[in-house]
């Protein structure tokens, strides 16, 4: 399968506990993104990737949120100290380095449920 | 204001029949703009890319009217594999990769 991959699928978690979710993107994709969606909402922007630079980061993220893509491959979104809000689906997408295809492709999603 | 505006529907039309989704943006400097289709407890898929001259794939049709910041999704002969939430993309400007998505459209086609 060479499409983008999260994991983990589910996660459960009580409220002030650290979670931390990894996303594999389609190779040589050069740009990932990391969104978060509640029911009834549109993908909501959380972070965006080009290589290993994070070149934007939403307002909305608060300091509990962090995202890496050490050496431009995989990525990994860490939430501390987690709080009821924070239950969501996390989506990761993927797109190339082609100039001006700005396709992205989504993996499956993290569902985070917090207790 | 939202910057990325839609009718969350439901839309509920007949097989055969045609409808159109709406979506409004309010920064007149994003340049891309897209349509995803995403069932339900699945993940958003590229539908297709809007155009600024318009654009076609077989039964779907898409336009761009940036006088008045609006981009639509024009479905002919709905099927009921077509029945998802339509949602509008758009990037929140030009030179960047922030992309906004709506709130999403659904859409629901009955036999």
């Amino acid at each position: 399968d060479t499409g983008v991959s999260q994991d983990p699928r589910h996660k459960i978690t009580k409220r002030g506990q650290n979670v931390t979710f990894r996303c594999d993107p389609i190779s040589e994709h050069n740009r990932l993104y990391w969104y978060r969606q509640t029911l009834g909402q549109g993908p909501e922007f959380l972070t965006y990737f080009q290589n290993e630079a994070q070149l934007e980061k939403s307002r909305l993220l608060s300091d509990r949120f962090s995202a890496e893509r050490p050496k431009g491959s995989f990525s990994t979104l860490e939430i501390q100290r987690t709080e009821q809000g924070d239950s969501a689906m996390y989506l990761c997408a993927s797109s190339p380095r082609l100039a001006g295809f700005d396709t992205q492709y989504f993996g499956p999603g993290t569902r985070l449920t917090v207790l | 204001r939202k910057e990325v505006e839609q009718d969350p529907g439901p839309f509920n039309v007949p097989e055969g029949a045609t409808v159109a989704f709406n979506c409004t943006y309010s920064n007149s400097a994003s340049q891309s703009f897209f349509w995803y289709r995403q069932d339900c407890r699945k993940e958003p898929k590229l539908l297709m890319s809007v155009y600024s001259s318009g654009n076609e794939d077989g039964r779907f049709t898409a336009q761009l009217n940036r006088a008045s910041q609006y981009i639509s999704l024009l479905i002919r002969d709905s099927k009921l594999s077509d029945s998802a939430t339509y949602l509008c993309v758009v990037n929140r400007a030009s030179g960047t990769y922030k992309y906004i998505f709506g709130t999403g459209t659904r859409l629901k086609v009955l036999a």
